[in-house]
C-alpha cells in the first residue's frame, strides 16, 4: 500500500538552479496536486491535474511547471529556484475533484534554496 | 471571500481530558468539511469528513466531528485525549462550484500527560 509517493524527500538547492519534484500514485486517482506548506500560511496549492491530460494552475504558480505525464505521475519542476520556494512540497492525489473526495497525500519533500 | 478559519493556533489539553479543535468556515453554497492530522515531518492524514447526512460524523483514532450548518462551523472533538493525539491539525472546505479545497491555517495540539 504506497499510496502517494514523492521523491526526493530532501534538496538542498542553489539559487537559480533547476530540480524535478517526483511523484507517483498506485489508486488509480484521476485527480493530482502539488501543495506548499509554509509556517503558519496552511497548504497553498500550486498546480492539480483534473484528469490525465489535464493541468491547471492554483493559488500559487508562479516559478513553477508541472507534467501529468500519465495517470500515476505528476512532476513538479522549479526551473530557476529562489529563496522564496524554500518550503515542503506535498503532491496528492484524489479519485475524482475534491468536492467530497478525500485527498490522499504523500510524506513531503523538504526543498531549501540558498 | 470564501474562508476557512481555525481561530487557535494552539490547543493545549491534559492527557484524559475531553478536546475541542474549532473551525468555521464562510463559503457560498454546500460545504463538504473535512479534518486531517499532520504529525512532525510528515504528510497530511485523513481523518473525517462531512458530505451530507447525519451531522455528527466519526471518523479514525476516536476523532468525531459535528457539522453545525446554522454557525458555520466544524469543530473536532475526542472525549479523551491521548500523547499520542499531540499533532497539527488541518480544516478544509470543499465545494460544488470550485475545484480548489479551501483549508485552514492549522491548529497545533499539544497533550500534556
Amino acid at each position: 500500500n504506497a499510496g502517494v509517493t514523492q521523491t526526493p524527500k530532501f534538496q538542498v538547492l542553489k539559487t537559480g538552479q533547476s530540480m524535478t519534484l517526483q511523484c507517483a500514485q498506485d489508486m488509480n486517482h484521476n485527480s493530482m496536486y502539488w501543495y506548499r506548506q509554509d509556517p503558519g500560511m496552511g497548504l497553498r496549492l500550486i498546480y492539480y491535474s483534473a484528469s490525465e491530460g489535464t493541468t491547471d494552475k492554483g493559488e500559487v504558480p508562479n516559478g513553477y511547471n508541472v507534467s501529468r505525464l500519465n495517470k500515476r505521475e505528476f512532476s513538479l519542476r522549479l526551473e530557476s529556484a529562489a529563496p522564496s520556494q524554500t518550503s515542503v512540497y506535498f503532491c496528492a492525489s484524489s479519485e475524482a475533484a475534491p468536492r467530497g473526495n478525500t485527498i490522499y497525500f504523500g510524506e513531503g519533500s523538504w526543498l531549501t534554496v540558498v | 471571500a470564501q474562508s476557512v478559519a481555525q481561530p487557535e493556533d494552539q490547543v493545549n489539553v491534559a492527557e484524559g481530558n475531553p478536546l475541542t479543535v474549532k473551525c468555521t468556515y464562510s463559503v457560498s453554497g454546500n460545504p463538504y468539511l473535512f479534518w486531517y492530522v499532520q504529525y512532525p515531518n510528515r504528510g497530511l492524514q485523513f481523518l473525517l469528513k462531512y458530505i451530507t447526512g447525519d451531522n455528527l460524523v466519526k471518523g479514525s483514532y476516536g476523532f468525531e466531528a459535528e457539522f453545525n450548518k446554522s454557525q458555520t462551523s466544524f469543530h473536532l472533538k475526542k472525549p479523551s485525549a491521548l500523547v499520542s493525539d499531540s499533532a497539527l491539525y488541518f480544516c478544509a472546505v470543499g465545494l460544488d462550484s470550485n475545484y480548489q479545497l479551501i483549508w485552514g491555517a492549522g491548529t497545533k495540539l499539544i497533550i500534556k500527560p
